[in-house]
């Protein structure tokens, strides 16, 4: 069965520090993985995949996660946080060429920045 | 493109009424999915369409809760009757293979 885990429930970062989003996933095959950023009272939005290829990836807003086979880690970074970062961030696994129904997302983990 | 459009924004209604969300997909996607997002339990996939076809409802909670989309732009997920504990966030998101993208949702508060 697919499962995904976002150990931290909340991580606090000050302005300017980087960042470390965690998440480890678990799927029978090859993984989809992405990341989601929700801002208070919005809807999820998409910030990264990784599907194949280069195991580091770049997303919006400055944002980049690397893919860990070995450790089935796809953990989220940014190298100089911002206190607009602020929100609560989902990971979501589905094995690779399964079905789309199957996306499977954590519980969120939510991001202070101070300043 | 607009993105995935929901309506309405924010729902009050009281206990036993019926209870209608919209969503209007992003043009081109075949993908169609309802979810349901509370504190408690995270975020929940009710069900999802392909090509305006449902494939899977295992996540509708109960008989009362029921969706239809009668073209591919646009779908309803009808609560009746509705209950307190109905209460929740409640997002479309459409796709093509791949990427979900989700709409604002629909904050639902029974009373």
């Amino acid at each position: 069965a697919q499962s995904v885990a976002q150990p931290e429930d909340q991580v606090n970062v000050a302005e300017g520090n980087p960042l470390t989003v965690k998440c480890t996933y678990s799927v029978s095959g090859n993984p989809y993985l992405f990341w989601y950023v929700q801002y208070p009272n919005r809807g999820l939005q998409f910030l990264l995949k990784y599907i194949t290829g280069d195991n580091l990836v770049k997303g919006s807003y400055g944002f980049e996660a690397e893919f860990n086979k070995s450790q089935t880690s796809f953990h989220l970074k940014k190298p100089s946080a911002l206190v607009s970062d602020s929100a609560l961030y989902f990971c979501a696994v589905r094995e690779y060429g399964g079905s789309q129904g199957n996306l499977i997302f954590g519980k969120g983990t939510k991001l202070s920045v101070k300043p | 493109d607009a993105g995935v459009i929901q309506s309405p924004r924010h729902e009050v209604t009281e206990m036993g009424q019926e209870v209608t969300l919209r969503c209007k997909p992003i043009s081109g996607h075949d993908y169609l999915f309802w979810y349901r997002q509370t504190m408690m339990r995270g975020l929940e996939l009710l069900i999802y369409f392909n090509n305006n076809v449902p494939i899977d409802d295992s996540g509708m909670p109960e008989d009362r809760f029921s969706a239809k989309m009668p073209n591919a732009s646009f779908s309803t997920l009808k609560i009746q009757p509705s209950e307190p504990r109905d209460s929740a966030v409640y997002f479309c998101a459409s796709s093509t293979w791949e990427t979900q993208y989700f709409g604002p949702g629909t904050r639902l508060l029974v009373l």
